[in-house]
């Protein structure tokens, strides 16, 4: 399994963007890159995934560097509900989460 | 649309006794399916996973087992629980590799 780092924790303000990075650099050519997140209580939610080319859903953007090695998950508006854990899981096939970003949003 | 059942959501079970989680899945077929499980304040810890039935694949050694008996049922057992094995347990599916879905999990406490 492709190693991650991601920030502990990081801030935001509601209706502000959020640029969560993450640092895969031991990712393999075969691995997606899969972001999910988890609110108190509950189990994870899939937020979006990609190989190579940017990525967008009604949920966020994911901005992939170009040899790989990061990627960056994009909330365009911050609200309240998107305050989380954020995983960051380069993986084909089974998924292994790490600490992730804990994501704080205030009012 | 594909659902998934896990029950119970709470359960507080004594050290020494046994335990089975079931886990079920609606509106697909032959997914891949995984138990997860999160001790307090720490990451999810993947457990067991199984591609078909009758297929189990254990990731960490431990006092649990699991079964997967029909298609889209899988089971989380064990015969004696130990105090370590307190923590929020959850189940998923995926077909293929992309969008796991998640159960709402069981809350274990062995007391």
């Amino acid at each position: 399994d492709a190693k991650t780092t991601q920030p502990n924790s990081m801030e935001s303000n509601e209706e502000e963007p959020v640029h969560l990075p993450c640092n895969h650099s031991t990712i393999s050519g075969t691995d997606y890159i899969h972001w999910y997140r988890q609110l108190p209580s509950q189990g994870p939610e899939y937020v979006i995934h990609g190989l190579t080319s940017n990525v967008n859903n009604r949920m966020a953007s994911l901005a992939i560097a170009e040899d790989r090695k990061s990627s960056t998950l994009i909330l365009h508006r911050a609200t309240l509900r998107d305050a989380a854990v954020y995983y960051c899981i380069p993986s084909y096939g089974k998924l292994t989460f790490g600490q992730g970003t804990i994501l704080t949003v205030h009012p | 649309s594909q659902t998934i059942h896990q029950w119970p959501a709470t359960l507080v079970q004594p050290v020494g006794s046994p335990l089975s989680l079931e886990c079920t899945v609606e509106g697909t077929s032959n997914p891949n399916l995984y138990w997860y499980r999160q001790a307090a304040g720490r990451g999810l810890q993947l457990l067991f996973y199984s591609v078909g039935i009758g297929q189990i694949s254990s990731e960490v050694p431990q006092n649990l087992s699991a079964s997967r008996p029909q298609d889209r049922q899988f089971i989380l057992s064990s015969k004696k629980l130990l105090l370590s094995d307190s923590g929020f347990y959850l189940c998923a599916w995926s077909v293929g590799q992309y969008g796991y879905t998640f159960g709402s999990g069981t809350r274990l406490t062995v007391v």
